[in-house]
């Protein structure tokens, strides 16, 4: 089956505006993470979802960031008001299973974000 | 808090020979997961290998093995009999067995693989 697939692989936008990234899961998949990966901070947790409901969302770095998950599949993470500190790589993973199992968390390719 | 620290920022490694990327953690917990992940040029992360701490055997993939000292809180991964296609950059990660699933990395090892 398919991957996660991730839209789009890369993104320039002008400081200030607003960015929508996008997120297939492997289907099936009730589990649904947000990451960031970027020069000074590495790779850092961003939120995750379980079905359409985000337990977790203990990672995101302001109120100019937010996320939402429909239909137990497809997430969006939102970025407003964009800043040159949001550029990075946004990763995405998705998993069958979640807390108690060793279930592997299988990721996207990722969206580069280059804000100027 | 859980934190990674993976000590080696660059490594490099002949065609054939073997090579060990390091890793530590600090946690409180007794029971968690630890992870090496793998992500080429192309950014996609693969995982390579997972280790459960409550298993004192150190977890095996073909030529992907641990090392996993749970008192020392060392988690390293050796690769042997390196190929071209091994080099990327390594990423260790840590996973508690309660938490939500989220990933703990570490800031990543670069391996250079030379012919």
């Amino acid at each position: 089956g398919a991957g996660v697939s991730q839209s789009p692989s890369n993104k320039v936008t002008e400081k200030g505006k607003d960015v929508e990234l996008r997120c297939d899961p492997i289907s099936g998949h009730t589990a649904l993470y947000w990451y960031r990966q970027s020069l000074g901070q590495g790779l850092e947790f961003l939120i995750y979802f379980q079905g359409n409901s985000a337990p977790d969302k203990s990672g995101l770095p302001s109120d100019r960031f937010s996320a939402e998950r429909t239909g137990g599949s497809v997430s969006t993470l939102t970025i407003q008001r964009t800043q040159q500190e949001d550029s990075a790589v946004y990763l995405c993973a998705s998993s069958s299973r979640t807390s108690g199992s060793t279930d592997t968390q299988y990721f996207g390719p990722g969206t580069r974000l280059t804000v100027l | 808090a859980q934190t990674v620290t993976q000590s080696q920022p660059e490594m490099s490694v002949q065609e054939a020979e073997t090579v060990t990327l390091s890793c530590t953690y600090d946690t409180s917990e007794s029971d968690y997961y630890l992870f090496w992940y793998k992500q080429p040029p192309s950014r996609q992360m693969i995982l390579v290998i997972r280790q459960e701490a409550y298993k004192q055997q150190n977890a095996t993939e073909n030529r992907f093995s641990v090392n996993f000292q749970k008192a020392a809180k060392s988690f390293s991964l050796k690769i042997s009999d390196s190929q071209l296609g091994d080099a990327a950059m390594y990423f260790c990660a840590y996973r508690s067995r309660t938490s939500y699933g989220k990933l703990t990395f570490g800031q990543g090892t670069i391996l250079t693989v030379h012919p």
